[in-house]
C-alpha cells in the first residue's frame, strides 16, 4: 500500500493529452515538493518534474506538472509511442521522515 | 562522464550480509548528498535512506523499513557511496539504486542514477 496514490493505468492515442493524478495530505504532497518520474522498461527512472512543475534540461515541454493542496498531477500532451512507460509521484513525508512514492501509473500509448 | 555505477548484488542467503557500492565519475561527489532506492520484482520505487555531503554533517537518514539493518556511508576521496546491508530477509530481494539529486539540494530531485544492481536474497 503506497503512501501516494495513483491510479495503476492511464492510456490515450498518439496526439492526445493525459494526465496522471497523484494523491496524498497534508503530511506529504500539501506542504512539501511533488517529483515525477519516468521509467521505461528495463531502465532506471528519470527525472520528469521537479519541485511541483520545474522540469529539469532536456525534458520535452510536453511534460507539465501542477498540484493543488494534498493532491498533484501530470500531464503529457502531444503523447507519442514512446512515452508508454510506468510514471511515479513522489513527495517527502514529515511524519515518516522519509521520501513516499505513489505505487506508479502504467501509460499505455493504443 | 556523469554517472553512478554500483556493484556488489548477488544471490544471498538469509540472515547474511551484503555491501553495495555506488562508484560516481563527472562530478564534484563531496558536494551532493547520495540516496538508494530498491525497486523490488514488478513493483513500485521504494526510499532506502541517504546521506547528506559533509558540509551538512554527512548525517544520514533511513526508511523505517531498513532502519537498524541498513546502513549508509561515503568515501568522498575515492567517489563511493555504501549501502550495507545486514541480516537480510527475502523481502529485500530487489534491484538497487543509487541516486544523486539534480542540484547540491536534496529537494531538487533525483536526477542521475546508477543502472541498479540485483539483490537477491535466498536459500
Amino acid at each position: 500500500q503506497s503512501v501516494l496514490t495513483q491510479p495503476p493505468s492511464a492510456s490515450g492515442t498518439p496526439g492526445q493529452r493525459v494526465t496522471i493524478s497523484c494523491s496524498g495530505s497534508s503530511s506529504n504532497i500539501e506542504n512539501n515538493y511533488v517529483f515525477w518520474y519516468q521509467q521505461l522498461p528495463g531502465t532506471a527512472p528519470k527525472l520528469l518534474i521537479y519541485r511541483n512543475d520545474q522540469r529539469p534540461s532536456g525534458v520535452p515541454d510536453r511534460f507539465s506538472g501542477s498540484k493543488s493542496g494534498p493532491s498533484a498531477s501530470l500531464s503529457i500532451s502531444g503523447l507519442r509511442s514512446e512515452d508508454e512507460a510506468d510514471y511515479y509521484c513522489a513527495a517527502w513525508d514529515d511524519s515518516l521522515t522519509g521520501w513516499v512514492f505513489g505505487g506508479g501509473t502504467k501509460l499505455t500509448v493504443l | 562522464e556523469v554517472q553512478l555505477v554500483e556493484s556488489g548484488g548477488g544471490l544471498v542467503e538469509p540472515g547474511r550480509s551484503l555491501r553495495l557500492s555506488c562508484t560516481a565519475s563527472g562530478f564534484p561527489f563531496r558536494d551532493y548528498p547520495m540516496t538508494w532506492f530498491r525497486q523490488a520484482p514488478g513493483k513500485g520505487l521504494e526510499w532506502i535512506g541517504f546521506i547528506r555531503s559533509k558540509d551538512y554533517g554527512g548525517t544520514t537518514q533511513y526508511a523505517a523499513s531498513v532502519k537498524g539493518r541498513f546502513s549508509i556511508s561515503r568515501d568522498d576521496s575515492r567517489t563511493i557511496a555504501y549501502l550495507q546491508m545486514n541480516t537480510l530477509k527475502t523481502e529485500d530481494t530487489a534491484v538497487y539504486y543509487c541516486t544523486r539529486t539534480l542540484r547540491s539540494d536534496i529537494l531538487t530531485g533525483f536526477y542521475l542514477w546508477g543502472q541498479g544492481t540485483l539483490v537477491t536474497v535466498s536459500s
